[in-house]
């Protein structure tokens, strides 16, 4: 089955203890990126990779960092959270930009983050 | 500034209405419009892609307009089902050429059925 894996689905942790959040897909898709969604806001993006080791900011990178070492697998990795990180967080993938060419994004489940 | 707009911010609707929800957007340059579907928990799931010359297009119940003009869209639930119920993200793509393209998302319309 066609799909974008993020793990854990819930999370809490507690101020500057370093953590990753996982994100895999089996579709093949050259585009994956990250977004928090935080109540009253929607969904913004915080990285997005174009393709392996290729890797770039999107509006809200502030506090975290990625990695693109294989094509399935784009890693959230908070090194020291802080409370403000506390949000639902997904994780997609798409065929070319995301944006370009109308390729729709895939979505994982979620990762609900609480940061005491 | 590129923003996408939509109205209303939540509605509730009883089982077997339809309803029509609204997205304004201001992204320059277009390149194609998304709705998305997002159940309480779960992650938003692709119902329709627009681009530039296509004014409607549908998906079930699901019916999306297009205004490139006026630069609006619609998306229409006939017959809605309490599964309905859920939030609807419009999505506009900014088109940098080529492949890539910048998303830019509206905040949502909360659609609530009651039976």
């Amino acid at each position: 089955e066609a799909q974008v894996t993020q793990n854990p689905r819930y999370l809490i942790t507690v101020t500057g203890k370093k953590l990753t959040v996982t994100c895999s897909q089996n579709m093949n898709h050259e585009y994956m990126s990250w977004y928090r969604q935080d109540p009253g806001l929607g969904l913004r993006q915080i990285y997005y990779s174009m393709n392996v080791e290729v890797t770039d900011k999107g509006d809200v990178p502030e506090g975290y960092k990625v990695s693109r070492k294989e094509k399935r697998n784009f890693p959230l990795i908070l090194e020291s959270p802080s409370p403000n990180q506390t949000s639902l967080y997904f994780c997609a993938s798409s065929f070319a930009g995301g944006g370009g060419r109308g390729s729709p994004l895939h979505f994982g489940n979620g990762t609900r983050l609480t940061v005491t | 500034k590129n923003q996408v707009e939509q109205s209303p911010q939540s509605l509730i609707i009883l089982e077997g209405k339809n309803c029509t929800l609204q997205c304004n957007y201001t992204v320059s340059p277009f390149s194609n419009l998304r709705w998305y579907k997002q159940d309480t928990g779960r992650g938003p799931v692709s119902l329709t892609i627009m681009t530039f010359s296509e004014n409607t297009k549908s998906n079930g119940r699901y019916t999306a307009t297009l205004d490139a003009d006026t630069k609006q869209s619609s998306l229409h639930i006939t017959a809605s089902q309490l599964s309905d119920s859920a939030s609807y993200i419009c999505v506009v793509s900014q088109n940098y050429g080529g492949s890539q393209g910048n998303l830019i998302f509206g905040k949502g319309t909360k659609l609530s059925v009651k039976p």
